[in-house]
């Protein structure tokens, strides 16, 4: 069975600070690694990795993926309140085609 | 408009009643997903379908049934809902190429007391 986990579950920064969110996986016939931001409802896309040791980057996030260890992080730099939301990963098989989701860093960025 | 829109957005049921929740996408997308989330929990597969010909059970498709109206149109139906079935539901389109990202309607959130 396709495995995710996340960690930590839930963390609580000051605007500024670093943060960086974990995503482990076990899956089957592994694709890809995605990451979604989930603010109020529906989640948002941020990344998909699909490479080893080759970084993504969007502004102040920034995503890598280890295949070996069979884990990512999603790092976060000057956080600020808008930041605060749930992260998710997603880890995608190839057989399938259907993601396995994590349950999620609740990030909340304090003024 | 919302690319992937969800009707109803909040519902409220009793114990042994049918619910169906509706999905209909504008994105042209073949692929379609419904996903539940309870609270604290990450999005757990309920069904799932490929094209209109191709339906397939998640990870917790027992309670459930979906029906593939048409390319744009998927619908999952609670047969009998039972309280534990309250949750928060996402169904989810993508075009089925390598970045097999997700793009997910707002949500329905429903309550079965």
């Amino acid at each position: 069975e396709d495995k995710v986990v996340q960690s930590p579950l839930s963390l609580v920064v000051h605007e500024g600070d670093t943060v960086t969110l974990n995503c482990s996986y076990e899956v089957t016939n592994f694709r890809s690694l995605l990451w979604y931001k989930q603010e109020k409802k529906a989640p948002t896309f941020l990344f998909m990795l699909t490479s080893s040791g080759i970084e993504k980057k969007s502004g102040r996030l920034s995503s890598i993926l280890d295949k070996k260890e069979l884990f990512s992080i999603l790092n976060i730099t000057a956080t600020q309140t808008g930041d605060s939301a749930v992260y998710l990963c997603a880890a995608r098989n190839t057989n399938a085609g259907k993601s396995t989701f994590g349950d999620g860093t609740t990030l909340t960025v304090k003024p | 408009d919302a690319d992937v829109t969800q009707t109803p957005r909040n519902r409220i049921t009793k114990t042994g009643k049918r619910i169906m929740l509706e999905c209909s996408q504008t994105k042209g997308h073949d692929r379609m997903y419904w996903y539940r989330q309870d609270p604290g929990l990450g999005l757990r597969l309920i069904y799932y379908s490929f094209d209109v010909k191709d339906i397939n059970k998640g990870e917790i498709s027992d309670g459930y049934s979906v029906s593939r109206q048409a390319q744009a149109k998927f619908s999952l139906s609670l047969e009998s809902a039972i309280p534990n079935q309250t949750a928060l539901y996402f169904c989810a389109t993508s075009d089925g190429t390598a970045t097999e990202k997700l793009f997910f309607g707002s949500g329905t959130q429903l309550s079965v007391l």
